[in-house]
């Protein structure tokens, strides 16, 4: 059974700072991995997109990439500002499950200015 | 459309009530998802389709959980008979294909009293 782990829980930065969020997964039989934000009482908003044959994606100050063989994917965001703050889920779609996807827990990011 | 779109926003039931949700995906996309968000970061699958056809209802309790998608009318997801532990944000998702990115709507908050 797939299992996704957001590390850490909860990030504190000052604005400016470069940071990585990780995410990993149990089963390296995915078909892709997406990245998503969520503000607080709000819908999901995809960011990133990496299909397994990918190594990385980026989108602006947004850098995501992707070792299916070891199971982990890093979302890189670079020069931190307090719009940023939310919560950054990844979610992966694994090979014969369908098309659904199996989230994190998330990790909670704040910038403060 | 071009965004996903779910009715109502809000959603209040008393326990043994029935709900039903809304949700409209974005023009041209074959794929359906609904997910539940129990906990703060918590997301189950429920259900998927492609068109009108049942793609996946691996994680629909069946017993009070039905749902459809019908043509030129929003899919919908009803729950029979609330409980308490049904009280959540419901989204939907869509996508063109079951393993394209998926976009999320602003999703439906069930309140169970």
């Amino acid at each position: 059974k797939q299992e996704v782990t957001q590390i850490p829980a909860a990030l504190s930065v000052p604005e400016g700072e470069n940071l990585v969020l990780n995410c990993s997964f149990t089963d390296s039989a995915i078909y892709n991995l997406q990245w998503f934000r969520q503000d607080p009482g709000k819908g999901l908003t995809s960011l990133l997109l990496i299909q397994s044959s990918q190594r990385e994606q980026t989108s602006g100050r947004l850098n995501a990439s992707l070792d299916k063989s070891s199971g982990r994917s890093t979302l890189y965001i670079a020069a931190s500002q307090p719009g940023d703050s939310a919560t950054y889920l990844c979610a992966v779609r694994g090979v014969n499950q369908g098309g659904k996807l199996i989230f994190g827990q998330g990790t909670e990011l704040s910038v403060k200015p | 459309g071009e965004e996903v779109a779910q009715t109502p926003k809000h959603l209040v039931r008393g326990e043994g009530q029935k709900a039903k949700l809304y949700c409209a995906p974005i023009k041209g996309h074959s794929y359906v998802f609904w997910y539940q968000q129990v906990l703060k970061n918590e997301f189950k699958f429920l259900i998927s389709f492609q068109n009108e056809n049942v793609f996946d209802e691996t994680g629909m309790p069946k017993e009070r959980f039905s749902a459809k998608c019908l043509p030129n009318s929003p899919c919908s997801l009803e729950i029979q008979a609330t409980k308490l532990e049904d009280s959540a944000v419901y989204f939907c998702a869509s996508s063109q294909s079951g393993g394209d990115e998926q976009f999320f709507g602003p999703g439906t908050r069930l309140t169970v009293l």
